[in-house]
């Protein structure tokens, strides 16, 4: 069991250049998510997936879009980078509810966006 | 808006000594509490949780207390190992939402 698989583990882009951050899992879990981590300001949640086919929302959406085809996979596509979406990026798993199934985590992609 | 407040962003204590981390929370609808530890350069891994039903559970050296009518919670160690040395984040659940909201964490490190 490899768990929740992010990859590259770095980036690097200039302003304006396009990217997918990728996540799979193969826990055959329902729900997954993104989350940015910003020193001083905790994980914030990006948009979150509660099984194929079904996206939504989350605190820091914007600049961000996700699309949920497969159980497995996950992506998370940054249309047009900013200085500002430099940060370090969790993708997160869970079987169903979280009270009942605890989020697992992938070990993150540092983005730098210079 | 911070939801749930992680006050001090760094904690220092002697090995076999008592850890006591803080973490204070705004929104009533808030109805479940975890805590998470993150190691360097790895994702956030699920230590402990508690039901706003329950005001304390315990796991082995790691016991969570929940405080709700000051809104507050904290994670007690004991005793406190050079492992425990990481960053743990608060985090608390809406209630019939999916939507987790994170504290600012808290460096806890261990001195021999």
């Amino acid at each position: 069991n490899a768990g929740v698989t992010q990859t590259p583990k770095f980036q690097v882009l200039k302003t304006g250049q396009s990217m997918t951050l990728q996540c799979a899992q193969d826990m055959n879990h329902e729900y997954m998510s993104w989350y940015r981590q910003d020193p001083g300001m905790g994980l914030r949640l990006i948009h979150y997936s509660v099984g194929a086919g079904i996206t939504d929302q989350g605190e820091v959406p914007n600049g961000y879009n996700v699309s949920r085809s497969t159980t497995e996979d996950f992506p998370l596509r940054l249309l047009s980078a900013a200085p500002s979406q430099t940060s370090v990026y969790f993708c997160a798993s869970s079987y169903g509810v979280i009270r009942d199934s605890p989020l697992h985590f992938g070990n993150g992609t540092r983005l730098t966006v210079t | 808006d911070q939801q749930v407040k992680q006050n001090s962003p760094s904690l220092s204590v002697q090995e076999g000594r008592i850890s006591i981390l803080n973490c204070d929370y705004t929104n009533s609808m808030f109805d479940y509490f975890l805590w998470y530890k993150k190691y360097p350069a790895e994702g956030p891994t699920f230590l402990i949780s508690i039901s706003s039903i329950k005001d304390k559970n315990e796991d082995g050296r790691f016991t969570v207390f929940l405080n709700k009518s000051a809104k507050h919670l904290s994670l007690h160690i004991v005793p406190s190992q050079p492992g425990d040395s990481a960053v743990y984040f608060c985090a608390a659940l809406i209630q019939g939402a999916q939507k987790l909201v994170f504290g600012q964490g808290t460096r806890l490190t261990i001195n021999p």
